[in-house]
């Protein structure tokens, strides 16, 4: 029962490149998430999807995009890398929203140089 | 604004004792608060989630408490073991209104077991 997982574990990009942060889950959740999380502050929510082909933006969208083809996969793309994008992001599914337990994945360590 | 406040913010305890965190907040309006575990390195897991009708919820050796009048609630860890250092996050569930869900997230208590 793999869960939530995502690629890669680890990414050093340099400033103004590109890359995709693959997020797949198993469990046929409706929504997914994607969050930063910064020392010393709280995860911070960058888009959400509430089903196959239908994404939105949360708190700290800038930078981000996001597209929803199947109810498995959610990427993230960075279109153009920034130093101040050098964080931990992590990938959330569950049910719905509302009293329903989140999964999240295992997270991805980015560095910008 | 929606907050989630946590203290302490670390904590130090020997292998075999009790202790309690705490988080405050001010989301409005309230659906559920969960509590979620954070090991170095990994994502965070889900311990409890309680609406407002629940007073305690258990977890095997965590207990969280909520008072939804004071906006406070508490996670009691029982006999600690080696493998509960790690941080715990204080996560508040309010209606977004717009699909989104709604989560505000604490900074999380960093808890450390010693032997």
């Amino acid at each position: 029962n793999a869960g939530v997982t995502q690629t890669p574990k680890f990414q050093v990009l340099k400033t103004g490149q590109s890359m995709t942060l693959q997020c797949a889950q198993d469990m046929n959740h409706e929504y997914m998430s994607w969050y930063r999380q910064d020392p010393g502050m709280g995860l911070r929510l960058i888009h959400y999807s509430v089903g196959a082909g239908i994404t939105d933006q949360g708190e700290v969208p800038n930078g981000y995009n996001v597209s929803r083809s199947t109810t498995e996969d959610f990427p993230l793309r960075l279109l153009s890398a920034a130093p101040s994008q050098t964080s931990v992001y992590f990938c959330a599914s569950s049910y719905s929203t509302g009293y329903t337990e989140a999964f999240f994945g295992q997270g991805t360590r980015l560095t910008v140089v | 604004k929606n907050q989630v406040e946590q203290s302490p913010q670390s904590l130090i305890i020997l292998e075999g004792k009790n202790c309690t965190l705490q988080c405050n907040y001010t989301v409005s309006p309230f659906s559920n608060l969960r509590w979620y575990k954070q090991d170095t390195g990994r994502g965070p897991v889900s311990l409890t989630i309680m609406t407002f009708s629940e007073n305690t919820k258990s977890n095997g050796r965590y207990t969280a408490t909520l008072d939804a009048d004071t906006k406070q609630s508490s996670l009691h860890i029982t006999a600690s073991q080696l493998s509960d250092s790690a941080s715990y996050i204080c996560v508040v569930s309010g209606d977004s209104g717009g699909g989104a869900d709604g989560l505000t997230f604490g900074k999380g208590t960093h808890l450390i077991i010693q032997p």
